[in-house]
């Protein structure tokens, strides 16, 4: 049964760069979209965007152009990093397994499923 | 962005009891609409795909329907294990957006 686990720094200062990975087993990171999304209690869950294992990516365009995803297949491992971070940052970061689907022919991903288990991480001097 | 509203915003039920709650997506999503569901402390996780498809080990209690706009998840007979938050999700439109969810809580 595939399994996510997210790891990276529990703490990290304003405006420098949050950084996580995600380490996937029981399964291959080829041939599907894998997502990092984030939880905060002002603005629930937000989709901050994917990597296909190819390395094509989408983000959210609310993160202003502040976000980059990278993918390590020889190690199964999925990274993202979110650049000149505020208070505004601090969540639970998960990333996400999604299939591929084509919706008005064009590849996308679908739902999320299944997910790691999260990991707070807090933006503060 | 596609707006996605959940109503109502809490509820308190009995156990046996049907429970409704609504999503409306702010334009036309299709079926394109999956259920979530996150027990406190813990990741969401997948309850229903594509508006009404049950996931994999889902109790059967569980139901989803709609396509459009307007879109419904049911428990059909509430449990104690079904003390949760309950989020909607589109996927029809980048970027993918979540409703603000239901916390759904025993009387």
């Amino acid at each position: 049964q595939v399994q996510l686990q997210e790891s990276g720094p529990r703490l990290v200062k304003p405006s420098e760069t949050l950084s996580l990975t995600c380490t996937v087993s029981e399964d291959s990171i080829s041939n599907y979209f894998w997502t990092w999304l984030r939880q905060s209690p002002g603005k629930g869950l937000e989709w901050i965007g994917y990597i296909h294992y190819t390395g094509s990516t989408s983000y959210n365009p609310s993160l202003k152009n502040r976000v980059s995803m990278s993918v390590n297949r020889s190690k199964n491992q999925f990274s993202m990093r979110l650049t000149f971070v505020t208070a505004a940052d601090t969540a639970i970061y998960y990333c996400a397994r999604s299939r591929i689907t084509f919706i008005r022919g064009v590849m996308a991903p679908n739902w999320f499923d299944p997910w790691g288990q999260g990991t707070l991480v807090t933006v503060s001097s | 962005d596609v707006q996605m509203t959940q109503s109502p915003s809490s509820l308190s039920a009995s156990l046996g009891d049907r429970v409704t709650i609504s999503c409306q997506a702010s334009q036309d999503i299709g079926t394109y609409l999956n259920w979530y569901q996150q027990r406190p402390g813990k990741a969401p996780h997948l309850l229903i795909y594509e508006a009404s498809n049950l996931e994999t080990g889902v109790p059967s209690r569980f139901s989803g329907s709609g396509s459009g706009t307007d879109f419904s998840l049911t428990i059909g007979s509430l449990e104690p294990e079904d003390v949760a938050t309950y989020y909607c999700q589109q996927y029809h439109h980048l970027p993918l957006t979540f409703g603000a969810g239901t916390s759904v809580e025993v009387k």
